[in-house]
């Protein structure tokens, strides 16, 4: 198995609604990202994970909130979003370590509508 | 910190014609990789190339080639013979080498349009 799968694909939600974006992958990556892509702008890096710990958040804010339960795994709760929030999430992850670092494998995303 | 720049915004060019996609990258770091990703208009990130600091040959895969050049900190891509499913936005990206601060910075992109 050599996907990130992302669920939903796409999501509508009311700005006082709470929701979880899923990403999931079994291909024994230890590290695993979420990205932000507004319409016609490149992928933000918003949080990273390494060996199920948070080792980079790029001040997102609290709105999102990440949470990785296990090595296969890595969720980004949403609650009380704004309509600028509604974006292209995207969920990656890479081997983890200094031996055979072969790139990102990316989701192929959910598309968030905040209404 | 890292920067990546795509001074093309928009590429518009007839089936055929070869095209090339800069880009041009900022790092502190004296290794890093770099990373070509093609965007077509439903949103996945197909990726197309890595490259390693240390390695700087030039790469043929069929219609696509890239020329590395660290002297002049430039990454191009050049797509020979297009077609109009070349139709996407490409994405240069670069990330550090260090397992502690691995991530993809990304280029702002190209929109190439291949006209039939």
């Amino acid at each position: 198995d050599t996907e990130v799968t992302q669920t939903p694909k796409h999501l509508v939600m009311g700005m006082t609604n709470k929701k979880s974006l899923k990403c999931e992958q079994h291909m024994g990556h230890r590290a695993m990202y979420w990205y932000k892509q507004k319409a016609k702008k490149p992928p933000e890096l918003m949080f990273v994970y390494s060996y199920e710990k948070l080792s980079i958040n790029e001040s997102v804010p609290s709105r999102f909130s990440p949470e990785c339960p296990n090595s296969s795994l890595l969720n980004l709760h949403l609650h009380a979003l704004q309509p600028e929030d509604s974006a292209l999430y995207l969920c990656a992850s890479s081997q983890s370590g200094t031996g055979g670092f072969y790139g990102y494998t990316f989701g192929s995303g959910t598309r968030l509508t905040v209404v | 910190a890292q920067k990546v720049t795509q001074a093309q915004t928009e590429i518009s060019v007839v089936e055929k014609e070869d095209v090339t996609l800069d880009c041009v990258y900022e790092t502190r770091d004296t290794t890093y990789y770099l990373f070509w990703y093609k965007q077509p208009p439903s949103g996945e990130l197909v990726f197309l190339i890595r490259r390693n600091s240390f390695d700087e040959q030039n790469e043929i895969s069929g219609r696509y080639s890239w020329n590395f050049q660290k002297s002049t900190s430039s990454f191009n891509f050049t797509i020979t013979a297009s077609q109009v499913v070349d139709s996407a936005v490409y994405f240069c990206a670069l990330s550090p080498l260090d397992t502690g601060r691995r991530a993809l910075t990304f280029g702002s992109g190209t929109r190439l349009q291949v006209q039939p």
